[in-house]
């Protein structure tokens, strides 16, 4: 079963409205969580490194005051996309550190955003 | 030059054939590598890691080459159900809290016919 769960699946809003994806780490801590975009028939593309009790760190390009993160607890991290336009529809993944060595990567099953 | 690089594809085989993929990586200090397959709009899946001295899993084999930095996919005897895009993955930092950050290569299509 999923050991990093994300929700919604898909989402469908419209241009201006903001959307909250969350990725939750159903049995182990993360304290590192990775946030990816990918369009389509391109690779995945860091957005931000999500750290709990502190700012994420967002890659160069990314704008911090538009793609929000929020990483207040061990298993859970929030993307907001703000003010969403046609151009932000992608899919979403987040992926989390985890396993006995604290070394495994585990994927979420990604978000797919569409805005209309 | 782009940090992770992986051959354009896409490949298109018949079944029995067999395929290989490269991917080159411009940071020497880059530390772990992997191999993932994501099928279409799904999450990426870990299909193996990369060992220094080459590694095998039934039908694939993955090298690295850290000398010429660069990582290989082989798959024999390809199935239909190898259809899906492989993904080059390299970490680059071993420790601390940035070890988790993938960087990706753009991807190969892989389309295995009858």
């Amino acid at each position: 079963g999923a050991v990093v769960s994300q929700h919604p699946s898909w989402v469908i809003c419209k241009s201006g409205t903001s959307v909250k994806i969350e990725c939750r780490s159903l049995d182990f801590q993360a304290t590192t969580m990775f946030w990816y975009r990918q369009f389509p028939k391109q690779s995945l593309m860091l957005m931000a490194t999500s750290n709990e009790g502190s700012k994420a760190t967002y890659e160069q390009g990314v704008e911090k005051d538009k793609f929000l993160i929020n990483h207040a607890s061990l298993t859970l991290s929030t993307l907001t996309v703000t003010s969403a336009h046609p151009e932000d529809s992608s899919f979403y993944i987040c992926s989390a550190r985890g396993g006995s060595s604290g070394n495994t990567i585990y994927f979420g099953e990604g978000s797919w955003l569409t805005v209309v | 030059r782009k940090e992770v690089e992986q051959d354009p594809g896409p490949f298109n085989v018949p079944e029995g054939a067999t395929v290989a993929f490269n991917c080159t990586y411009s940071n020497s200090a880059s530390q772990s590598f992997f191999w993932y397959r994501q099928d279409c709009r799904k999450e990426p899946k870990l299909l193996m890691s990369v060992y220094s001295s080459g590694n095998e899993d039934g039908r694939f084999t993955a090298q690295l080459n850290r000398a010429s930095q660069y990582i290989s996919l082989l798959i024999r005897d390809s199935k239909l159900s190898d259809s899906a895009t492989y993904l080059c993955v390299v970490i680059m930092n071993a420790g601390g809290t940035s070890y988790g950050k993938l960087t990706f290569g753009q991807g190969t299509i892989l389309t295995v016919h009858p």
